[in-house]
């Protein structure tokens, strides 16, 4: 199975701030990268998928960039219904598989 | 705009059978492939397997031959069977429009292993 690591876990952010989330893949995975949205209680949201493109009707506030093992979600002009977990996955090779997700909170 | 709702027991006791279903709304089961995934409380997620209406399937080996998905052309609904529970099989149970990445996700059902 590919290992999928998320940075930070957690961090704290203000409305208005630029955010940035890292995934590392443990081999090359091409564009394969998938992010999801969560929060509390509800079904993950697909934000970003083959790296980059944006998901209809996703704010074009989140983007998605990388290749190969380093990937970045970024959210610029945080928003306060962005605070929620974000996790990454791989569709590069079976089993699909996570990252451990990283929670976004109010500062 | 695809849906999906799952349904089936809260509870079930260790070493029986889970058993659930997804029913599929604004599209037929013919159009895509339909998977599931889990949730344990408070944990990260975690792919079950996938069915193609050709019948194709594909199940994580971490769950080794427990897992059976399979589909009902005739109710737009498809299912799985997860045999020999314990209680790390404890989880908030999703069925996802697939194979690989997941756009659409039904609301989810916690699904308890307990005696």
């Amino acid at each position: 199975d590919i290992q999928m690591t998320q940075s930070p876990p957690s961090l704290s952010a203000s409305v208005g701030d630029r955010v940035t989330i890292t995934c590392r893949a443990g081999q090359s995975i091409s564009t394969y990268l998938n992010w999801y949205q969560q929060k509390s209680g509800i079904a993950p949201k697909l934000l970003i998928y083959a790296a980059s493109s944006l998901q209809s009707g996703v704010p074009s506030r989140f983007s998605g960039s990388g290749s190969g093992t380093d990937f970045t979600l970024t959210i610029s002009n945080l928003q306060p219904e962005d605070f929620a977990t974000y996790y990454c996955q791989q569709s590069y090779s079976s089993p699909p598989t996570f990252g451990g997700g990283t929670k976004v909170d109010i500062k | 705009q695809v849906q999906l709702q799952e349904s089936g027991p809260g509870l079930v006791k260790p070493s029986e059978t889970l058993s659930l279903t997804c029913t599929v709304s604004g599209a037929s089961i013919r159009s895509f492939y339909w998977a599931w995934i889990r949730q344990p409380p408070g944990k990260g997620l975690e792919w079950i397997g996938y069915i193609y209406y050709s019948g194709l399937t594909n199940n994580n080996p971490s769950l080794k031959s427990r897992v059976t998905i399979s589909l009902d052309t005739s109710k737009n609904q498809f299912s799985l069977k997860l045999s020999s529970v314990t209680a790390a099989d404890t989880a908030v149970y999703y069925c996802v429009t697939g194979p690989y990445y997941f756009a659409n996700w039904g609301q989810g059902t916690l699904v308890s292993v307990s005696p």
